[in-house]
């Protein structure tokens, strides 16, 4: 079993859908991330977060340290949404990756 | 945009040959991990540098080395070069060793090896 996990591992959504990406780990962590990778590999950090809930913009991210659980949510999604989630945990001096979740969003 | 840029951007190297991977931190973040992604798959941690002394180490062979200046930039070298190296290389700044703060990744340097 991963220490992290994501799911669901592939979503396609029509335009404006609201979106939930889920995360589970099941080791120790000082904060989680949330980040995005766009075809062609840049990767962007979206979120950290170590308790409660963070906003910005259309994007919600929420974590609860007890049960070992963090979501992310897109409201009113766009095509411009579509990418790869990427749920990291931060344990000692290096990051466990989730699997990614591959989000496309039609028109 | 980020502060981190990495170059090359792409290069082609064929087996056995050496390369040089470059990055630049965020303003403010001593520390720079590294990454390797394979085509397809999720990336794979390499090494940490903190304060110009390696931190932290993944499963990578010693052939996998680097290097962080006082600048705290940062190189990422790789000898006797084999066609599974091919990957895209990233790097990450943040402002400490147990990466709790936002991170900041280069777009990375895609590495053809032939």
């Amino acid at each position: 079993k991963n220490e992290v996990e994501q799911s669901p591992q592939n979503l396609t959504a029509q335009e404006g859908e609201f979106i939930t990406i889920n995360c589970s780990y099941s080791v120790g962590i000082s904060a989680l991330h949330w980040l995005q990778q766009h075809p062609g590999g840049g990767i962007v950090s979206l979120f950290m977060l170590s308790s409660g809930k963070k906003k910005h913009g259309r994007l919600i991210a929420t974590i609860n340290i007890q049960e070992k659980h963090s979501s992310l949510h897109i409201t009113a999604s766009h095509p411009r949404d579509s990418a790869v989630y990427i749920c990291a945990v931060s344990g000692n001096y290096q990051l466990i990756w989730g699997a990614g979740t591959k989000l496309i969003i039609k028109p | 945009e980020t502060g981190v840029t990495q170059s090359p951007t792409h290069l082609i190297k064929t087996r056995g040959q050496q390369v040089t991977l470059r990055c630049s931190s965020q303003s403010g973040h001593n520390t720079v991990s590294w990454y390797q992604q394979a085509l397809g798959q999720g990336p794979q941690f390499i090494f940490q540098y903190y304060r110009e002394e390696e931190n932290g180490r993944g499963n990578f062979p010693p052939r996998f080395s680097g290097l962080q200046f006082p600048n705290y930039s940062s190189e990422l070298n790789v000898n006797a070069l084999e066609l599974d190296d091919s990957a895209l290389y990233l790097c990450a700044s943040s402002r400490d060793q147990a990466n709790t703060g936002e991170l900041f990744f280069g777009e990375g340097s895609r590495l053809t090896v032939l």
